[in-house]
């Protein structure tokens, strides 16, 4: 069965730091690129970073660029998002998903039931 | 960024009957090369993650009921539940994955009347 599970998220002070993980089974992880979607409380869907692969690439949105990182350990089967300088805008609950095929430019067809992150003093 | 707008932001229908869901690009979503909308529905119930429907505008994802459909091309989209069922109930978003960054709607409520 395909699975994604996500762990890390938790509440933390404005200016603070935070590293979400996503943990792949039931798939060829190093095959398909993946992306990390935040969705705040009440609110819809908001895509955050992708990275193919391989892991050589890496795209972000707007407002998290210089401040988050996406990366993959394929040897793991492990997706992270480094969060550094939160702000109380990324409050949401943070889901991992898989792309359908190997291109971040493509629809996400498997989701992970997601970790919240507050932040907030 | 492009921009996804749908309409209506919610919706009652009647079991049974008709839903339909619009959903405009800023721009146009077509790939020349291919001739493909990169266009996608998507279905996310309460206190569970988005669930893909349909993809390429028209091509519905593997189990999902053929109830659902989307049409359109351009800039133009839809999405119809043909024979609206309880378990429909949900949000529903269009998402655009043309650029980067992908961009979705803002969702539309599909209720029961």
């Amino acid at each position: 069965e395909v699975q994604l599970l996500e762990s890390g998220g938790g509440l933390v002070q404005p200016g603070g730091s935070l590293r979400l993980s996503c943990a792949a089974s039931g798939f060829t992880f190093s095959s398909y690129a993946m992306s990390w979607v935040r969705q705040a409380p009440g609110k819809g869907l908001e895509w955050v970073s992708g990275i193919i692969g391989s892991g050589d690439r890496d795209y972000y949105a707007n407002s998290v660029k210089g401040r988050f990182t996406i990366s993959r350990d394929n040897s793991k089967n492990t997706l992270h998002l480094q969060m550094n300088n939160l702000r109380a805008e990324d409050t949401a609950v943070y889901s991992c998903a898989k792309s359908r095929v190997g291109s971040v430019y493509d629809v996400l067809d498997i989701w992970g039931q997601g970790t919240m992150v507050t932040v907030s003093s | 960024d492009i921009v996804m707008t749908q309409s209506p932001d919610s919706l009652a229908v009647s079991l049974g009957e008709r839903a339909t869901i619009n959903c405009k690009s800023s721009q146009s979503v077509l790939y020349s090369s291919n001739n493909k909308h990169y266009l996608a529905w998507y279905q996310q119930k309460p206190r569970q993650p988005p669930k893909l429907l349909i993809y390429w505008a028209s091509t519905r994802e593997s189990g999902v009921p053929d109830r659902f459909s989307g049409s359109g091309s351009g800039t133009d989209f839809t999405l119809t539940i043909s024979s609206l069922q309880a378990e429909d109930v949900a949000v529903y978003y269009c998402q655009q994955y043309y650029n980067i960054p992908p961009t979705f709607g803002q969702g539309t409520k599909v209720e029961i009347k």
